[in-house]
């Protein structure tokens, strides 16, 4: 049982570029979360998807899509990164409102 | 506005002694409070929850309405307690919204 599995660890990015970070869960959870974590700052909500085929914002959504593929992953695109996006990637997900959240290992993003 | 506050964001202490990391919540419902740990460079994980009123590796919380706080305690601090720590506050549509973290350093 992997839990939740975020790919990849570490990114390095030059300014403008793209890319996809991929979370994908085990556990058969509806509801699934992206957190960006900065010092001083905690971590704030991105994006969420509260069930299959749903997202919406969270607070920090300018610069980033999401796609809730299927139950199983949900996505996070940053189609033309800029240094300010340098930070942890953190993706989540829980069963139902009575659970706390699980968590990925994380993704290292650094944009030049 | 929802908001989770930790004024703390370096908690230094010697082994054996008290521990309290603040937290401090505003919220106009019926507040559901957590209580996460990140060891150095692992993922976040679930340490408690106000509504289990449980204790987890000798940490306690309280959840006190009036003074609008979920203060972490334990009463003799392990050097394996040393992480960051992270208090969460869950809304009405189940996001959870974080403090800014306060790291725990325990001497030797």
């Amino acid at each position: 049982n992997a839990g939740v599995t975020q790919t990849p660890k570490f990114q390095v990015l030059k300014t403008g570029q793209s890319m996809t970070l991929q979370c994908a869960q085990d556990m058969n959870h509806n509801s699934m979360y992206w957190y960006r974590q900065d010092p001083g700052m905690g971590l704030r909500l991105i994006y969420y998807s509260a069930s299959e085929g749903t997202t919406d914002k969270g607070e920090v959504p300018n610069g980033y899509n999401v796609s809730r593929l299927n139950k199983r992953e949900f996505s996070l695109r940053l189609e033309s990164a800029a240094p300010s996006q340098t930070s942890v990637y953190f993706c989540a997900s829980v069963k139902d409102n009575n659970y706390g959240y699980t968590f990925g290992s994380g993704t290292r993003l650094t944009v030049v | 506005a929802q908001r989770v506050t930790q004024p703390e964001k370096l908690l230094s202490v010697f082994k054996g002694a008290p521990v309290e990391l603040k937290c401090n919540y505003s919220y106009s419902g019926s507040p559901e409070l957590f209580w996460y740990v990140q060891y150095s460079r692992q993922r976040l994980q679930l340490l408690l929850r106000h509504i289990s009123r449980e204790s987890i590796k000798g940490f306690t919380a309280d959840l006190n309405k009036g003074e609008t706080s979920f203060h972490l305690k334990k009463p003799f601090a392990q050097e394996e307690d040393s992480a960051m720590y992270y208090c969460a506050l869950r809304d009405s549509s189940y996001k959870l919204i974080f403090g800014s973290g306060t790291r725990l350093l325990v001497r030797p």
